[in-house]
């Protein structure tokens, strides 16, 4: 158990929805990135908040976006789903405003787009 | 894109026998970072090691690193059926791109 906690764990949209995803930090934590893993794959970076603000970003398009609140949990916000946003969603906090270090991960959310 | 590449993808052994993974990158790195993941779920950090490190231990884990050739090795001692999982290597070039992971290793345990 790292203490990160995400939510929903899993949920099934339909092509052009929108979708949140939440994620609470573990404690002392002040970073939080998000990863996208396709089945198969490894996971891929899609952004990083760091004191509210992003301070890093993938390869991933604009309608990827993210907040990060004062207790440092965390939203990925989806819009526009298409069929290949399908995949398990992972958070991950750390302790600095880089992504140097050990990171810490939720259990992720598994969207599934139809 | 994914930079490094796990090798092999999927590896079989009896339990009690070692296990050996290998990663290869592309760019320079600060570190470099092992991670284990069961069946779909989140991923839990094994150990990382620095650029300017050459090997490292935790428990039954050995991690070598040769940045001259770009590649890292992962050695399980001892195998458990408890082993039985996905591994990732994971590297940072030092920027704020995140950690960028390979495809994996599937290691599986034979009681």
């Amino acid at each position: 158990e790292t203490g990160v906690t995400q939510s929903p764990t899993h949920l099934i949209k339909t092509r052009g929805q929108q979708v949140t995803l939440r994620c609470s930090s573990q404690s002392g934590h002040n970073t939080v990135s998000w990863y996208q893993q396709a089945l198969g794959q490894g996971p891929q970076f899609i952004f990083q908040y760091y004191r509210e603000e992003e301070n890093g970003r993938g390869n991933f398009p604009p309608r990827f976006s993210g907040l990060q609140f004062p207790n440092y949990s965390s939203e990925l916000n989806v819009n526009a789903l298409e069929l290949d946003d399908s995949a398990l969603y992972l958070c991950a906090s750390s302790i600095s405003g880089r992504s140097t270090g050990e990171l810490f991960f939720g259990e992720g959310s598994r969207l599934t787009v139809l | 894109s994914q930079q490094g590449e796990e090798d092999p993808q999927a590896l079989s052994i009896q339990e009690g026998e070692n296990a050996t993974m290998n990663c290869s990158y592309k760019t320079s790195i600060n570190n470099l970072q092992w991670y284990r993941q069961n069946s779909g779920r989140g991923l839990v950090h094994l150990i990382l090691i620095r650029s300017n490190e050459r090997e490292k231990h935790s428990g039954r884990l050995r991690v070598t690193l040769d940045t001259s050739k770009k590649s890292s090795s992962l050695l399980i001692t001892a195998s458990r059926a408890a082993d039985t999982a996905s591994y990732f290597c994971a590297t940072d070039a030092g920027g704020a791109d995140g950690l960028t992971f390979g495809k994996g290793t599937h290691l599986i345990i034979q009681p």
